[in-house]
């Protein structure tokens, strides 16, 4: 099956720096690969994404990258704001041989933004 | 539009003990996934169901868990016995339809501690 490895595991940043997160996966038939962010006690949330199509995504601060030749993705957040802190987790999604969508999480990224 | 709801959001008990717990899907949301998070994990896969049958699952320890998914609308999971590593939180996820890769929309989640 998908296997999908997301480093660093915890990551901090002064306010304003750059933020990288990145992860690869092992599957070659997966052709979408969303980031959630998830707040403290809160719901995973979807923040961007990308298929397989497209080499890059951008939207305000936060980009995506993809190299499907080396089956990884990257998330790169800049001007980072303490509102950014909390877990980043990225997947890759592809149908299944029952032609339904399977979705796998890496590990997650904490982030902290220090003011 | 109202989201994914889920209850209990807390929920103690002792090893050996039963609970279930519930989701009400994001209306005319075909697709229902559970997934179990462990503190400093991603969510991992337990079941996903399309409409009221299973489609996934492969990692569902069914010697103790079970799920059901009535009318293709709400979904219960229930743990019986439960074990100490089942302290988790239950996510529960709706997206559109299976058949084309897309976002998940996430409840709150149910967090179980086992004593």
């Amino acid at each position: 099956g998908e296997n999908v490895e997301q480093h660093p595991s915890t990551l901090s940043v002064q306010e304003g720096d750059s933020a990288v997160i990145k992860c690869t996966y092992s599957d070659s038939a997966s052709n979408y690969f969303p980031w959630y962010k998830q707040e403290l006690g809160k719901r995973p949330q979807l923040i961007i994404d990308i298929r397989s199509n497209v080499g890059e995504k951008k939207d305000q601060r936060i980009a995506v990258t993809l190299n499907k030749t080396a089956k990884h993705f990257s998330l790169h957040i800049t001007e980072t704001q303490p509102e950014d802190s909390a877990v980043y987790f990225c997947a890759a999604s592809k149908r299944n041989s029952g032609g339904y969508q399977k979705v796998t999480f890496g590990i997650g990224t904490k982030l902290q933004v220090i003011p | 539009e109202a989201g994914v709801a889920q209850s209990p959001r807390y929920k103690i008990i002792e090893k050996r003990q039963s609970v279930a717990f519930w989701c009400n899907p994001i209306s005319g949301h075909a697709t229902l996934y559970w997934y179990q998070q462990i503190l400093g994990q991603g969510p991992k896969l337990l079941i996903q169901f399309q409409n009221n049958g299973v489609v996934d699952d492969s990692q569902l320890p069914k010697d103790r868990f079970s799920a059901e998914r009535l009318k293709g609308v709400d979904s219960t999971l229930k743990i019986q016995p439960a074990k100490l590593e089942d302290s988790a939180v239950y996510l529960c996820a709706s997206s559109l339809e299976s058949y084309r890769t897309g976002e998940l929309f996430f409840g709150e989640g149910s967090r179980l501690t086992v004593l």
